[in-house]
């Protein structure tokens, strides 16, 4: 079993929708949780993190986390035909161990 | 400021040949990485330097040597080529105190035929 799941889609919707991106995860040891963001024949790139439970939120984008279900979510509201990428999720287990763990990405259109 | 470079944007090698994956960043980061993104993979790391004159395995070493040539330089070297080397290779390098934030490279795609 991996440490991280992450559905790889592709998830198709309509501009304007709602998105919900999720991925679970098994080493209670995570603290750190992120989600990057990549391009088509692009580098990712670093979109949110948030510590421990909780949630995040970043203009139409919000993270959120639930320690106790060991899953993460990233919701994109008002999505954008510019949101069109693969969402990746990683985690840590404390800072300064350095060492990410990533989910397999999930592959997001946003159709006009 | 370039942030993290990478070259070659693409290669392609007959198996058996070698080459050397260059990568450079003008952050001043400690810590380098390069990893392979495969379809369906997610991005797996092969080996990382966590500071100049350091290196490490990651998930994914074998068939790959690095070298730390400074603190701005992380080599990448496929001695011996082999098809299941064909992927796109990612280089990247952490922001010092940061909560993660890696910094990625544009990418290197090699196939090996």
């Amino acid at each position: 079993q991996k440490e991280v799941e992450q559905d790889p889609g592709p998830l198709s919707v309509p501009e304007g929708a709602i998105v919900s991106l999720n991925c679970t995860y098994s080493n209670s040891a995570f603290q750190y949780f992120m989600w990057y963001r990549q391009y088509s024949r692009k580098g990712p790139e670093l979109l949110m993190y948030t510590y421990s439970s909780g949630n995040k939120e970043d203009g139409r984008f919000t993270a959120q986390v639930d320690k106790s279900s060991k899953y993460i979510s990233l919701f994109i509201r008002d999505s954008q035909p510019s949101d069109s990428a693969t969402y990746l999720c990683a985690m840590n287990p404390i800072q300064g161990a350095q060492k990410l763990v990533f989910g397999q990405g999930t592959r997001l259109t946003i159709n006009p | 400021n370039a942030g993290v470079t990478q070259t070659p944007k693409f290669q392609v090698l007959k198996t058996g040949q070698s080459m050397t994956l260059q990568c450079a960043q003008d952050m001043n980061h400690n810590s380098m990485y390069w990893y392979r993104q495969d379809p369906g993979m997610g991005l797996r790391l092969i080996y990382y330097s966590a500071s100049e004159g350091t290196t490490d395995k990651g998930e994914v070493p074998n068939g790959y040597n690095v070298s730390r040539l400074n603190k701005r330089e992380f080599s990448l070297r496929l001695e011996s080529a082999a098809p299941s080397q064909t992927s796109v290779y990612f280089c990247a390098s952490l922001r010092q105190g940061a909560a993660y934030e890696q910094y990625f490279g544009p990418g290197t795609r090699l196939t090996v035929t």
